[in-house]
């Protein structure tokens, strides 16, 4: 069965340096997704990507990140400067987007996440 | 997207029927209903997905009233390993990203 991977699985990083997560989603899918969550709270959105571009964000997503997908197979996420309050296990997910807005039928499929802690 | 209710938490037993019961009041006409499952330190894992009435796959089953103002996961025979929280979702789809509530905590003992 197909699988969303992410690496590394683990990555610790000092505050204020970049870092760079990345996922491969499933080869068929169209839309790319990435999440977060903090240590005993909800999986929150982060942002959506869709033909090359950022589909919808949320107001977590500010400019110290950014999404890529530098080539046809992986899908990057980019902090710019790392804050203590960044510390989560990050998500990408990819649906293949047969659903679309207005049916709701997408099923995300999610990767088993990157744990990122910022000391 | 429409807000969604259920337990914090829930104990049962092995070998036993579980049912989680998730409100969604404020569902819209083209929302469908999504089951997430999530282990501690795993994403989340897609269960089961419906609009209305039943569906039943290898895992769960989905009961979803006429009104779909609720839905009840069904666990049939759960195990230990069932351990998990377990998401309620509504709507979603697209570039829409999912919205997670803080789920239902289910511990099976032994």
């Amino acid at each position: 069965e197909p699988e969303v991977t992410q690496t590394p699985s683990h990555q610790v990083t000092q505050m204020g340096q970049e870092v760079i997560l990345r996922c491969v989603p499933i080869s068929n899918h169209l839309y790319f997704y990435w999440y977060r969550q903090i240590l005993g709270q909800k999986v929150e959105f982060l942002v959506s990507f869709y033909n090359n571009e950022i589909s919808e964000k949320s107001e977590i997503f500010d400019d110290q990140f950014s999404v890529e997908r530098p080539d046809g197979s992986n899908f990057t996420l980019k902090i710019r400067s790392t804050k203590l309050e960044d510390s989560a296990m990050y998500f990408c997910a990819s649906s293949d987007g047969t659903g679309g807005r207005t049916l709701g039928t997408d099923t995300q499929y999610f990767g088993p996440g990157t744990r990122l802690t910022v000391l | 997207l429409a807000k969604t209710t259920q337990p914090i938490s829930m104990d049962s037993y092995e070998g036993q029927e579980v049912n989680i019961t998730c409100s969604h009041n404020n569902i819209a006409t083209n929302d469908y209903i999504t089951w997430y499952q999530q282990f501690p330190s795993q994403g989340p894992r897609f269960i089961i997905q419906g609009y209305k009435t039943k569906v039943t796959n290898e895992v769960a089953s989905l009961f979803i009233p006429a009104d779909r103002k609720s839905s009840t996961l069904s666990l049939p025979r759960v195990s230990l390993s069932d351990t998990a929280v377990y998401y309620c979702l509504v709507g979603g789809g697209g570039a829409d990203g999912l919205t997670f509530g803080k789920g239902t905590h289910l511990i099976i003992q032994p």
